[in-house]
């Protein structure tokens, strides 16, 4: 079994504070690893896809790093508004015969307050 | 314009009255995933569909069924609904064979069992 740990799992921030989050994840068996936001009422949305250690990606004001040999990724929103109100998922593919398939954390849930 | 449709958003269903959920995606995507969210936990896969492959999680009840009559179109039956079945059901897809390659989701049918 799989274990994708998300932590924390709420977050409440005031407008343009900083704030990150963390995605732990097996860390043998590495494929790639999501990172999904998810607004209330609407389709969860692909934010990053990584796949090798290092990685640093940006859109906009959020960026994600990856470390993978000791099995995190890190998510940094940098002067939160409150449109980036959401739940945070992250996503594990192990590869292999999991191929394809994403195991999920609980998510962290980010409040930004105006 | 929604790539993956999930009907209905919301179903209500009677305990152990038989309910189908659908989803269509014009994505032409070779895989099709089923995701059962329940309160405050992660996502948990169902089973997925390559092309017209089954492959079911281990874990998943006989109770859940599944149906992929063509690319685009994929349902999700449950026999007989318990109040444990009340959740959230996320129907996503992608592409097999890019490992750089997100998960498209739909907006989720949210299914209350009375």
């Amino acid at each position: 079994i799989l274990n994708v740990e998300q932590s924390p799992q709420s977050l409440h921030v005031q407008e343009g504070d900083s704030t990150n989050f963390t995605c732990s994840f097996p860390s043998s068996n590495f494929y790639a690893l999501h990172w999904y936001r998810w607004e209330t009422a609407k389709s969860p949305e692909a934010l990053f896809v990584m796949t090798l250690n290092g990685d640093e990606k940006k859109k906009g004001r959020i960026s994600a790093t990856l470390n993978t040999k000791e099995g995190y990724s890190y998510l940094y929103i940098k002067g939160s508004q409150p449109e980036d109100s959401a739940t945070y998922l992250c996503a594990f593919n192990a590869g292999g015969t999991s191929y394809g398939k994403l195991t999920f954390g609980q998510g962290t849930i980010l409040t930004v307050h105006p | 314009d929604a790539m993956v449709i999930q009907n209905p958003r919301y179903q209500v269903t009677q305990f152990g009255k038989p309910v189908t959920l659908s989803c269509s995606q014009t994505l032409n995507h070779n895989v099709m995933y089923w995701y059962q969210q329940k309160s405050s936990q992660a996502p948990k896969l169902l089973f997925h569909y390559y092309d017209k492959d089954f492959n079911n999680e281990a874990d998943t009840p006989d109770n859940f069924q599944s149906r992929r009559p063509n690319t685009s179109f994929c349902f999700l039956d449950i026999r007989s609904p318990g109040l444990g079945d009340a959740a959230m059901y996320l129907c996503a897809t992608s592409v097999w064979g890019h490992r750089n390659t997100e998960a498209f989701f739909g907006q989720g049918t949210r299914l209350t069992v009375v």
